[in-house]
């Protein structure tokens, strides 16, 4: 079946620090990639995507590679800042069906 | 342009009780969800819609029932509201047949049952 995985949480950083929150998936098709992030009281936004293998997704500092060898989409930032503080999911959808499909979020915070 | 819009945003019910909640979209997608996120379970699919005129079963469905009303709407309906519901509620869109097009999100529907 699909399912993503991500690392529990909750993450605290200091600002500029590095953050990584990973991600590993396992589909029955072949899927495209997704990091949304969700601000306190609000939906979820899209973040980054990437939709073939090696592909690198970017937006406002963060990345995240798709590794078909490793079945993996980390998320990465250099140096994070207060307003980074959020829920981070991982998703994906296959090239079969209609679903996306969710891993559990990622708390992070950062202090100042 | 609005996106996603959820009505209402809060909303307090009694054990019993019914209600729907609504949810249009206005980027002309063909998909559309409904979730519910509650703490330490990340997003859950209760119903989705891949095109207007059809309905499917997500991973949680019951107590709920669901309305493609045409393309820009899509309703969930608790017929008997009972205390486990109490959740927060999103839809989502999206293109159908691109699977590298994201979802769009509205910003939820907060759901307490007394």
């Amino acid at each position: 079946g699909n399912s993503v995985t991500q690392m529990e949480g909750p993450v605290t950083l200091s600002e500029e620090a590095f953050l990584t929150i990973n991600c590993t998936y396992t589909a029955t098709g072949y899927p495209s990639l997704f990091w949304y992030v969700q601000y306190p009281g609000e939906g979820l936004q899209l973040l980054l995507k990437a939709t073939k293998a090696d592909d690198k997704g970017s937006n406002k500092g963060f990345e995240a590679t798709y590794r078909k060898e490793t079945t993996s989409f980390h998320l990465e930032k250099g140096s994070v800042q207060v307003s980074d503080s959020a829920v981070y999911f991982c998703a994906l959808k296959t090239n079969t069906g209609n679903q996306f499909y969710f891993g559990t979020g990622t708390s992070l915070t950062v202090i100042p | 342009n609005a996106g996603v819009t959820q009505t209402p945003k809060f909303q307090v019910l009694k054990t019993g009780q019914s209600m729907t909640l609504q949810c249009a979209q206005d980027m002309n997608h063909n998909s559309m969800y409904w979730y519910r996120q509650d703490p330490g379970m990340g997003l859950r699919l209760i119903y989705y819609s891949a095109s207007e005129g059809t309905t499917d079963k997500g991973e949680v469905p019951n107590g709920y029932n669901v309305s493609r009303l045409n393309k820009r709407e899509f309703s969930l309906r608790l017929e008997s509201a009972a205390p486990s519901q109490t959740s927060v509620y999103f839809c989502a869109s999206s293109e159908a047949g691109g699977f590298n097009q994201p979802q769009h999100f509205g910003d939820g529907t907060r759901l307490s049952i007394l």
